[in-house]
Order: structure tokens, then C-alpha cells, then sequence
């Protein structure tokens, strides 16, 4: 079986500062992990993923996400957040050995003051 | 421009009627999927394609029919075996589906069915 954390329903960070998005995972195998976000009203856009090798995975709007295997984590980054990043963000696996699913968390949503 | 088209954007149902989803791709994609969105729950596939002409039950199929007769269109229909329709629904799709693939799935722009 598969399925994904994010332990935090909501983060709230101020314009200029850190945002860090959390999640977990749980697979028997090893794990494809992707980041999407969802702005209001709309489908789901991609940011980012890893597959395999470097641990640490840049995507698009200056996002960031570095696999931990030991911790079973994917945490989602910004070194300094806009305005603009406020949306709810998913996070999903996928079993390597595993079938076709994609499991999805329940989503996290980011607010960024200014 | 490429994408992945929904149609429409919201739609109301009646108790007791069918309703279909319209979903559209024009990226090649050979696999194509149905997903379900209610709020604090994330997304719930419902039905996946790999090719034309076949497909698979997702997590919560119950209520819902698809078809695949065409590489570009995956319609979804509500039917009114499914007692709480109300969500919205996101179509996307693939290159392929295969398990040991890292490939992504791209989303459209998700239609909104509420019952009335």
C-alpha cells in the first residue's frame, strides 16, 4: 500500500521568508514524489518531482523539494515566498513496484502575508 | 496551445438524472484519468484509461461510467447510482500509465457538478 502526509492542514508565512510545505510517505517499494499546487477554481499544475538520483529537485517559481529516503519525506520549499505562492499544494507518491496510482495528501494551504 | 480541456466548468443535476463530464487532451497522451476532489480529502481516482477502448475502476467507481473511443476524449458520467455526486471533478492525463514509470500527470481545469 501507498499514501501520503502533510501533517499540517495550514502555513502561514510572511512575503520574504522561508516557506516549507511538509510531507511523508509510505510505500513498500521505492517511491516516484511530486508536488503539484492549486490556486481557486482550478485543476492542478505541476512543480515538481523525484525520480531518481540527486536528492535535492528544483521545479517551476523557484520551488524546491529535497527526497529524504531515511525519514520518508519530501518537504516542499521556497527560500523567500511572494504573495502570489498562496494556494493549496498537494503531494503524491507512487510505487515504483506498484500499480498505476498516484496517492494524493489532503493538501496543505499556504498563505503568504504581505 | 496543448492542454487538457473539461467542459463545462459547472453543471447542476437534478436528483435521479445522468449527467456526463466532457474531458479532452490534444498532448498525444495515451493514458487519461478521472479524479474526484471534495474538500480536506485531497483527490480519489475514479476511472483510468491506458488506451482506446479500455479502462479501469479506480478507488470510487461506484456511480460512475467512462468510455475511451477516441485517444483524445475520456467523458465521465455521473449517473444517478451515485448518491453524493457533489464535488469537483479534475480530468488528466499521461504519456503512458505504466507502474515503473516516473511520468507525470498533467491536470485540466476541473468542472464543478452540483445536485440541485
Amino acid at each position: 500500500a501507498q499514501s501520503v502526509a502533510q501533517p499540517e492542514d495550514q502555513v502561514n508565512v510572511a512575503e520574504g521568508n522561508p516557506l516549507t510545505v511538509k510531507c511523508t510517505y509510505s510505500v513498500s517499494g521505492n517511491p516516484y514524489l511530486f508536488w503539484y499546487v492549486q490556486y481557486p477554481n482550478r485543476g492542478l499544475q505541476f512543480l515538481l518531482k523525484y525520480i531518481t538520483g540527486d536528492n535535492l529537485v528544483k521545479g517551476s517559481y523557484g520551488f524546491e523539494a529535497e527526497f529524504n529516503k531515511s525519514q520518508t519525506s519530501f518537504h516542499l520549499k521556497k527560500p523567500s515566498a511572494l504573495v502570489s505562492d498562496s494556494a493549496l499544494y498537494f503531494c503524491a507518491v507512487r510505487d515504483i513496484r506498484g500499480d498505476y496510482k498516484l496517492s494524493f495528501g489532503a493538501g496543505t494551504t499556504v498563505t503568504v502575508r504581505a | 496551445d496543448g492542454g487538457i480541456t473539461q467542459s463545462p466548468k459547472y453543471l447542476f443535476r437534478k436528483e435521479g438524472q445522468n449527467v456526463t463530464l466532457s474531458c479532452e487532451q490534444n498532448l498525444n497522451h495515451d493514458a487519461m484519468y478521472w479524479y474526484r476532489q471534495d474538500p480536506g480529502q485531497g483527490l480519489r481516482l475514479i476511472y483510468y484509461s491506458q488506451i482506446v477502448n479500455d479502462f479501469q475502476k479506480g478507488d470510487i467507481a461506484e456511480g460512475y461510467s467512462v468510455s475511451r473511443e477516441k485517444k483524445e476524449s475520456f467523458p465521465l458520467t455521473v449517473t444517478s447510482a451515485q448518491k453524493n455526486p457533489t464535488a469537483f471533478y479534475l480530468c488528466a492525463s499521461s504519456i503512458v500509465a505504466r507502474a515503473n514509470s516516473g511520468n507525470t500527470i498533467y491536470f485540466g481545469e476541473g468542472s464543478w457538478l452540483t445536485v440541485v
